[in-house]
């Protein structure tokens, strides 16, 4: 069974930057891609991002170029998003998510982390 | 990129029927057939529930029942229970390995 584990909570002050790891167990990343959503508070989810381990390849959605990096590490099964330049408005719970090679959906899901952006 | 358009919420008593509408563009919902849809309860991770507009994961229940026509994705969910009551979500592919997601109808069991 795959499952996803997440780091914990994070504070951050305006301007600074976050990184959130989910640890893949059950499986192998390099067959897979993983992807980055999230949830301010009273708001839906958003999708932000993917890195594909088969490929190398990255996609981020418009609205986090230039401020999103996501990459993975296959040697340890480890998915990373790291934002950057953060505000307020970033305050979120942050969710990694698998999609298996081709597929367009996305299971499982990881426990989430909740990052607080605050001065 | 727009957020796919969701109902705020719906409601429905035990045993009924309920369904929830999400419409988006020719660009995402109506351009390919990868709608899927997520369970959310708060505090947890997010539960695939339909995938590829009308397909369900193994476990989950037949009562759940995902279909689209044009630019319209819907889930409908049947013999409503109570345990059913949670946030969920649709989400579409919108071509060159983006995504949009609604923004979440919270169904309420009466």
């Amino acid at each position: 069974q795959v499952q996803l584990v997440q780091s914990g909570a994070e504070v951050k002050k305006p301007g600074a930057s976050v990184k959130v790891s989910c640890k893949v167990s059950g499986y192998t990343l390099t067959e897979l891609s993983s992807h980055w959503v999230r949830q301010a508070p009273g708001k839906g989810l958003e999708w932000m991002g993917s890195f594909n381990a088969e490929d190398g390849e990255t996609v981020y959605a418009q609205k986090f170029l230039g401020r999103l990096t996501v990459t993975a590490d296959t040697s340890t099964d480890t998915a990373h998003m790291e934002l950057s330049s953060l505000r307020s408005e970033d305050t979120a719970v942050y969710y990694c998510a698998l999609a298996a090679g081709g597929t367009r959906w996305f299971s499982p899901w990881g426990q989430g982390a909740l990052v607080t952006v605050s001065s | 990129q727009s957020a796919l358009t969701q109902p705020r919420s719906v409601s429905g008593s035990p045993g009924q029927s309920v369904t929830i509408s999400c419409t988006g563009t020719s660009s995402d919902v109506g351009g390919y057939n990868y709608v899927s849809w997520y369970q959310h309860h708060p505090g947890t991770a997010p539960k695939l529930m339909i995938y590829d507009v009308g397909k369900r994961p193994s476990g989950v229940p037949d009562r759940f029942f995902g279909s689209k026509s044009g630019n319209t994705a819907s889930l409908t969910m049947s013999g409503l229970q109570a345990e059913d009551e949670a946030d969920y979500y649709c989400c579409s592919y919108a071509g060159s390995y983006t995504w949009v997601f609604g923004g979440g109808t919270k169904v309420t069991v009466l």
